[in-house]
């Protein structure tokens, strides 16, 4: 089945460090790619979406660049700032038995300090 | 505003008493889905409905009843809860046309 692999963390960075999540993913077909934000005590928000290889989302400061060839969707940031601490989430979202089903990895947490 | 609600927001229960948690959406999605979300496991989908009266399990249906009755609500009910089922639960919509999922605010849920 389809999977999605991601570092749990934490990862703890100070203030205007760069910022790189790695995701990676299996999937049959051609599956859209996301990263979902979790803020504390909230539930999660799409942060940014690729919907096919080579494209880029790109939301708040933060980029993704969908890579067909090494099946990865990492995110980055070049400056964060303490307002980023969350838990990131990458997903991928494919058609599965006539249902879009999307699949989840297990979360990355980001600890900004000032 | 454009929301999905879910009730309660917390919630200690004991073993064996049932207990629904509600999930209301008001932008008229067609799909809903509930998940559990936990430690170094993420988020893992329990049920879902593609519309009204339509539901179908997801990767960790057990002790676990969905309803989808009315197109905004789309509750979970635990009949018989048991402590690994302790968990933040999550629901969330989405338009049938569209692939990104708005997500509810959480519900915590403790099992004693």
């Amino acid at each position: 089945g389809d999977s999605v692999t991601q570092m749990e963390g934490p990862v703890t960075l100070s203030e205007e460090a760069f910022l790189t999540i790695n995701c990676t993913y299996t999937a049959t077909g051609y599956p859209s790619l996301f990263w979902y934000v979790q803020y504390p005590g909230e539930g999660l928000q799409l942060l940014l979406k690729a919907t096919k290889a080579d494209d880029k989302g790109s939301n708040k400061g933060f980029e993704a660049t969908y890579r067909k060839e090494t099946t990865s969707f990492h995110l980055e940031k070049g400056s964060v700032q303490v307002s980023d601490s969350a838990v990131y989430f990458c997903a991928l979202s494919a058609y599965s038995g006539g249902y879009q089903k999307v699949t989840f990895g297990i979360g990355t947490k980001l600890q900004v300090i000032p | 505003e454009a929301q999905v609600t879910q009730n309660p927001r917390y919630l200690i229960t004991v073993t064996g008493k049932k207990l629904t948690v509600t999930c209301s959406q008001n932008m008229n999605h067609e799909y809903m889905s509930w998940y559990r979300q936990d430690p170094g496991l993420g988020l893992r989908q329990i049920y879902y409905s593609m519309n009204v009266e339509v539901t179908d399990k997801g990767d960790v249906p057990e002790g676990y009843k969905v309803s989808r009755k009315e197109k905004r609500n789309f509750p979970l009910i635990l009949e018989s809860p048991s402590p690994n089922q302790t968990s933040l639960y999550f629901c969330a919509s989405r338009l049938a046309r569209q692939e990104t999922q708005y997500f509810g605010p959480g519900t915590r849920l403790l099992v004693l």
